[in-house]
């Protein structure tokens, strides 16, 4: 079954500290993954694809495909990251369908 | 400025008065889809339109209608809603052959369902 598991509900940290945003898959062919942000009262935005190994906002992501990871890490966390961070894979069909997972809620301390 | 535009962006209702979400984009997408979003559930796909006339259903269609008359446009009905039917829904779109880019999302319509 394809499925996207985000363990955290909640990460909080304080500001410049380290971030690690965890991303688990499940799905037996090539994935495609995305990371969405979601600011307070605001629409989902595409941050990252792990096709393009861009950094955007100063977050990268990885794709590990012998422990069927995607991370989102930042290096130091600014109180603006603050927003929920959803993981989401492009399922096999030709739907284009995104498979999410739960969420997590990063919390930056000033 | 190309966009997913969804109206209203909150609504109230009672049980059973059919109720239409309305969606829009102005980038030539085929591929358009329909989210509900729950605490603790993610977000979860309603149904999905691959181009004009086609839909399937998604992974919770149950209580919803949608239809794809033109390319632009994709509502989302209730036609009787129900209180487990409150929740915050998306519209989201994007083209056939960049689905690497991923979708285009709207800014979500607010539904409570009394």
């Amino acid at each position: 079954a394809q499925r996207v598991t985000q363990p955290e509900k909640l990460l909080s940290v304080f500001k410049g500290a380290p971030v690690e945003l965890k991303c688990n898959y499940s799905y037996s062919g090539s994935p495609e993954l995305f990371w969405y942000v979601q600011y307070s009262r605001q629409r989902l935005q595409l941050l990252l694809r792990h096709i393009s190994r861009e950094s955007i906002k100063g977050f990268t992501a990885d794709l590990n495909k012998g422990e069927t990871s995607f991370h989102l890490k930042k290096p130091f966390a600014q109180e603006e990251d603050s927003a929920m961070y959803y993981c989401a894979l492009r399922g096999s069909s030709n739907t284009g369908k995104l498979i999410f997972g739960q969420g997590t809620t990063l919390q930056v301390k000033p | 400025e190309a966009q997913v535009t969804q109206n209203p962006r909150y609504l109230i209702t009672v049980t059973g008065k059919k109720l239409t979400v309305t969606c829009s984009q102005n980038m030539n997408h085929e591929y358009m889809s329909w989210y509900r979003q729950d605490p603790g559930l993610g977000l979860r796909q309603i149904y999905y339109s691959m181009n004009v006339e086609v839909t399937d259903k998604g992974d919770v269609p149950e209580g919803y209608k949608v239809s794809r008359k033109e390319k632009r446009n994709f509502p989302l009905i209730l036609e009787s809603p129900s209180p487990n039917q409150t929740s915050l829904y998306f519209c989201a779109s994007r083209p056939r052959d960049r689905a690497f880019e991923g979708y285009t999302f709207g800014s979500g319509t607010r539904l409570t369902v009394v």
